[in-house]
Protein backbone atom coordinates (compact mmCIF):
# COMPACT_ATOMS: atom_id res chain seq x y z
CA UNK A 1 0.00 0.00 0.00
CA UNK A 2 1.66 3.23 -1.13
CA UNK A 3 1.78 5.80 1.71
CA UNK A 4 1.35 9.24 1.97
CA UNK A 5 2.88 11.42 -0.45
CA UNK A 6 4.40 14.66 -0.37
CA UNK A 7 6.03 17.47 -2.60
CA UNK A 8 8.35 19.02 -2.83
CA UNK A 9 10.57 17.70 -0.18
CA UNK A 10 12.37 20.59 0.03
CA UNK A 11 11.58 24.36 -0.48
CA UNK A 12 13.88 27.63 -0.26
CA UNK A 13 11.91 31.43 -0.17
CA UNK A 14 12.48 34.72 0.68
CA UNK A 15 10.04 36.29 2.71
CA UNK A 16 6.86 37.86 1.42
CA UNK A 17 7.26 34.86 -1.34
CA UNK A 18 4.28 32.67 -1.76
CA UNK A 19 5.06 28.78 -1.78
CA UNK A 20 2.48 26.00 -2.13
CA UNK A 21 2.52 22.71 -0.74
CA UNK A 22 0.83 19.13 -2.32
CA UNK A 23 -0.58 15.95 -0.26
CA UNK A 24 -1.46 12.61 -1.92
CA UNK A 25 -3.39 10.65 1.29
CA UNK A 26 -3.36 7.18 1.29
CA UNK A 27 -6.33 5.73 -1.28
CA UNK A 28 -9.61 5.63 0.92
CA UNK A 29 -8.45 7.34 3.29
CA UNK A 30 -11.33 10.00 4.22
CA UNK A 31 -9.52 12.36 7.41
CA UNK A 32 -6.24 14.53 5.72
CA UNK A 33 -3.79 16.63 7.85
CA UNK A 34 -1.66 19.55 7.41
CA UNK A 35 0.61 19.52 10.53
CA UNK A 36 2.98 22.19 11.15
CA UNK A 37 6.37 20.95 12.35
CA UNK A 38 9.06 23.43 13.91
CA UNK A 39 12.37 22.74 14.65
CA UNK A 40 12.96 21.27 17.82
CA UNK A 41 8.74 20.90 18.24
CA UNK A 42 6.52 18.58 18.10
CA UNK A 43 3.97 18.82 15.25
CA UNK A 44 0.69 21.41 15.56
CA UNK A 45 -2.10 20.75 13.97
CA UNK A 46 -3.15 23.66 11.41
CA UNK A 47 -6.38 21.88 9.67
CA UNK A 48 -8.10 19.16 9.73
CA UNK A 49 -10.56 18.08 6.45
CA UNK A 50 -12.93 14.96 6.64
CA UNK A 51 -13.79 14.28 2.52
CA UNK A 52 -13.67 17.91 1.51
CA UNK A 53 -14.99 19.62 4.15
CA UNK A 54 -13.34 21.01 6.90
CA UNK A 55 -13.74 19.83 10.76
CA UNK A 56 -10.82 22.03 12.18
CA UNK A 57 -9.24 25.01 11.58
CA UNK A 58 -8.43 27.02 14.46
CA UNK A 59 -4.69 27.14 14.39
CA UNK A 60 -4.38 28.28 10.54
CA UNK A 61 -3.25 31.47 10.56
CA UNK A 62 -5.65 32.61 7.67
CA UNK A 63 -4.61 35.75 7.05
CA UNK A 64 -1.81 33.91 5.09
CA UNK A 65 -2.45 30.43 5.15
CA UNK A 66 -5.04 28.61 3.08
CA UNK A 67 -5.58 24.85 2.00
CA UNK A 68 -8.21 23.27 0.33
CA UNK A 69 -9.02 19.61 -0.86
CA UNK A 70 -10.90 19.55 -4.12
CA UNK A 71 -13.08 16.34 -4.90
CA UNK A 72 -12.02 14.61 -1.12
CA UNK A 73 -8.53 13.57 -2.80
CA UNK A 74 -5.38 15.55 -2.63
CA UNK A 75 -5.06 18.94 -0.56
CA UNK A 76 -2.70 22.14 -1.17
CA UNK A 77 -1.59 23.72 1.30
CA UNK A 78 -0.31 27.91 0.08
CA UNK A 79 1.50 29.86 2.21
CA UNK A 80 1.23 33.95 1.20
CA UNK A 81 3.13 35.85 2.13
CA UNK A 82 5.54 34.34 3.35
CA UNK A 83 6.97 35.28 7.19
CA UNK A 84 10.51 34.18 8.50
CA UNK A 85 8.69 32.58 11.36
CA UNK A 86 7.11 30.05 9.10
CA UNK A 87 10.32 28.55 8.78
CA UNK A 88 9.29 24.73 9.90
CA UNK A 89 8.56 21.15 8.34
CA UNK A 90 5.28 20.66 7.27
CA UNK A 91 3.28 17.20 7.35
CA UNK A 92 0.45 16.17 6.17
CA UNK A 93 -1.52 12.88 7.49
CA UNK A 94 -4.13 11.06 7.12
CA UNK A 95 -6.84 8.88 8.17
CA UNK A 96 -9.23 6.17 7.83
CA UNK A 97 -10.39 5.69 11.36
CA UNK A 98 -9.36 8.60 13.36
CA UNK A 99 -7.21 7.01 15.70
CA UNK A 100 -4.51 6.04 13.02
CA UNK A 101 -2.80 8.74 11.60
CA UNK A 102 -0.24 8.10 9.23
CA UNK A 103 2.48 10.69 8.26
CA UNK A 104 3.95 11.55 5.10
CA UNK A 105 7.47 12.44 4.62
CA UNK A 106 6.61 16.00 4.93
CA UNK A 107 8.12 19.38 3.12
CA UNK A 108 11.45 21.28 4.49
CA UNK A 109 10.23 25.42 3.97
CA UNK A 110 13.17 27.54 4.69
CA UNK A 111 12.22 31.39 4.44
CA UNK A 112 15.03 33.60 3.66
CA UNK B 1 -5.35 23.62 27.92
CA UNK B 2 -4.02 20.59 26.49
CA UNK B 3 -0.54 20.05 27.03
CA UNK B 4 1.53 17.17 26.87
CA UNK B 5 5.56 17.44 28.11
CA UNK B 6 8.38 14.78 27.31
CA UNK B 7 12.01 14.89 28.75
CA UNK B 8 14.38 16.10 25.85
CA UNK B 9 17.10 13.20 25.54
CA UNK B 10 17.95 9.34 26.56
CA UNK B 11 21.06 7.99 25.98
CA UNK B 12 21.12 4.33 26.45
CA UNK B 13 23.77 1.58 25.32
CA UNK B 14 23.23 -1.22 22.46
CA UNK B 15 21.15 -4.20 24.34
CA UNK B 16 19.58 -2.04 27.26
CA UNK B 17 16.34 -1.27 27.86
CA UNK B 18 15.33 2.77 27.22
CA UNK B 19 12.01 3.82 29.10
CA UNK B 20 10.69 7.25 27.32
CA UNK B 21 8.32 9.07 29.34
CA UNK B 22 5.31 11.57 28.87
CA UNK B 23 2.26 13.12 30.80
CA UNK B 24 -0.25 14.66 29.62
CA UNK B 25 -3.18 17.45 31.09
CA UNK B 26 -6.25 16.26 29.26
CA UNK B 27 -8.41 13.41 30.81
CA UNK B 28 -10.99 13.07 28.38
CA UNK B 29 -7.87 11.55 26.07
CA UNK B 30 -9.25 8.72 24.77
CA UNK B 31 -6.23 7.24 22.72
CA UNK B 32 -2.28 7.66 23.59
CA UNK B 33 0.49 7.58 20.72
CA UNK B 34 3.88 7.14 20.48
CA UNK B 35 5.74 8.30 17.34
CA UNK B 36 8.97 7.96 15.42
CA UNK B 37 10.66 10.22 13.64
CA UNK B 38 14.07 9.59 12.27
CA UNK B 39 16.24 12.41 10.64
CA UNK B 40 14.58 13.45 7.82
CA UNK B 41 11.86 11.70 7.65
CA UNK B 42 8.14 12.13 9.20
CA UNK B 43 6.59 10.33 11.33
CA UNK B 44 6.02 6.74 12.18
CA UNK B 45 3.21 5.45 14.29
CA UNK B 46 4.88 2.67 16.55
CA UNK B 47 1.79 1.92 19.07
CA UNK B 48 -1.40 3.59 20.80
CA UNK B 49 -3.07 2.41 23.54
CA UNK B 50 -6.52 2.88 24.75
CA UNK B 51 -7.07 4.99 27.88
CA UNK B 52 -8.74 2.30 29.46
CA UNK B 53 -5.95 0.06 29.00
CA UNK B 54 -2.62 -0.23 31.29
CA UNK B 55 -0.36 -1.78 29.41
CA UNK B 56 0.32 -2.72 25.99
CA UNK B 57 2.76 -5.00 24.13
CA UNK B 58 4.10 -5.25 20.73
CA UNK B 59 7.40 -6.73 20.32
CA UNK B 60 10.29 -5.36 21.93
CA UNK B 61 7.74 -2.19 22.93
CA UNK B 62 5.98 -1.92 26.00
CA UNK B 63 3.51 0.89 26.68
CA UNK B 64 2.25 1.52 30.52
CA UNK B 65 -0.39 4.27 31.18
CA UNK B 66 -1.32 5.37 34.30
CA UNK B 67 -4.42 7.14 34.16
CA UNK B 68 -4.79 8.40 37.32
CA UNK B 69 -1.25 10.19 37.32
CA UNK B 70 -1.91 11.26 33.43
CA UNK B 71 1.63 9.45 32.71
CA UNK B 72 2.58 7.17 29.69
CA UNK B 73 5.68 5.54 29.22
CA UNK B 74 7.40 3.68 26.48
CA UNK B 75 10.07 0.72 26.93
CA UNK B 76 12.12 -0.54 24.33
CA UNK B 77 13.91 -3.99 25.40
CA UNK B 78 17.39 -5.06 24.01
CA UNK B 79 17.96 -1.30 22.30
CA UNK B 80 19.45 -1.00 18.97
CA UNK B 81 21.80 1.45 17.19
CA UNK B 82 18.66 1.64 14.72
CA UNK B 83 16.40 2.97 17.46
CA UNK B 84 18.09 6.17 17.71
CA UNK B 85 15.46 8.82 16.97
CA UNK B 86 13.32 11.12 18.03
CA UNK B 87 10.23 9.64 20.02
CA UNK B 88 6.85 11.68 20.43
CA UNK B 89 4.39 11.29 22.61
CA UNK B 90 0.69 12.85 21.82
CA UNK B 91 -2.57 12.33 22.77
CA UNK B 92 -6.43 12.59 21.12
CA UNK B 93 -9.24 13.75 22.83
CA UNK B 94 -11.26 15.42 20.20
CA UNK B 95 -9.64 13.43 17.03
CA UNK B 96 -7.08 15.78 16.82
CA UNK B 97 -3.45 14.59 18.34
CA UNK B 98 -1.79 16.53 20.39
CA UNK B 99 2.14 16.17 20.63
CA UNK B 100 5.12 16.59 23.02
CA UNK B 101 8.52 17.87 22.04
CA UNK B 102 9.70 14.71 21.50
CA UNK B 103 12.35 12.58 23.09
CA UNK B 104 15.91 12.17 21.47
CA UNK B 105 17.00 8.58 22.35
CA UNK B 106 21.04 8.25 21.59
CA UNK B 107 22.10 4.43 21.47
CA UNK B 108 25.86 3.84 21.90
CA UNK B 109 27.52 0.95 20.52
Amino acid sequence: EAGVAQSPRYKIIEKRQSVAFWCNPISGHATLYWYQQILGQGPKLLIQFQNNGVVDDSQLPKDRFSAERLKGVDSTLKIQPAKLEDSAVYLCASSFESREQYFGPGTRLTVT
Amino acid sequence: GEDVEQSLFLSVREGDSSVINCTYTDSSSTYLYWYKQEPGAGLQLLTYIFSNMDMKQDQRLTVLLNKKDKHLSLRIADTQTGDSAIYFCAESGTGKLIFGQGTTLQVKP
